[in-house]
């Protein structure tokens, strides 16, 4: 237990679905990202929060759509998904330090897209 | 840019002892870091050198060079518990606390 939490922990969705991916860190961080991980790849950073402000986005397609409403929650929301846009969907939170940061991880969602 | 580059796959038997390099270059630089991710699981951290030199923590111990741009993590004493990926990562240049990470190596640990 990292103190970082996602829900759901699986997913299954059509390509005309939406749906909303949901991480809440329960560590007074200040920091969040989402990372994508395919199968035997290594970790895709896709977006970083910092004080609620997106100060990252890795050209990732408009059809993921982040949300950070406070510090302590995270939105990934979906839509119109492709096939390949299955993976790991891993959350993590820091704390700014002005050094290296310690990340710690959600446990994931484990999304299909049909 | 920032890249790391660590051994794809790397194989031992229990009771042994693994080292898994990591090379890296950046501009600048705020230590090395280590992760471990069990297949299927989430990445959590091992441990963290900013300075040169060993740092211990049971039988895991990581060790830095800096002037090498050089670091490796040692495992000690395998066991079958062992088996995952494990990625080394070193903080982007900016100042989003974004982390790049390895390619990960894959540690198969065999009875």
């Amino acid at each position: 237990e990292t103190g970082v939490t996602q829900t759901p922990r699986h997913l299954v969705m059509g390509m005309t679905n939406k749906k909303s991916l949901k991480c809440e860190q329960h560590l007074g961080h200040n920091a969040m990202y989402w990372y994508k991980q395919s199968a035997k790849k290594p970790l895709e950073l896709m977006f970083v929060y910092s004080l609620e402000e997106r100060v990252e986005n890795n050209s990732v397609p408009s059809r993921f759509s982040p949300e950070c409403p406070n510090s302590s929650h995270l939105f990934l929301h979906l839509h119109t998904l492709q096939p390949e846009d299955s993976a790991l969907y891993l959350c993590a939170s820091s704390q700014s330090t002005g050094g290296q940061e310690t990340q710690y991880f959600g446990p994931g969602t484990r999304l299909l897209v049909l | 840019g920032q890249s790391l580059e660590q051994p794809s796959e790397v194989t031992a038997v229990e009771g042994a002892i693994v080292q898994i390099n990591c090379t890296y270059q950046t501009s600048g630089f705020y230590g090395l870091s280590w992760y471990q991710q069990h297949d299927g699981g989430a990445p959590t951290f091992l441990s963290y050198n900013a300075l040169d030199g060993l740092e211990e923590t049971g039988r895991f111990s990581s060790f830095l060079s800096r002037s090498d741009s050089y670091g490796y993590l040692l495992l000690q004493e395998l066991q079958m518990k062992d088996s995952a990926s494990y990625f080394c990562a070193v903080r982007d240049e900016g100042n989003t606390g974004k982390l790049i990470f390895g390619q990960g190596t894959t540690l198969q640990v065999k009875p």
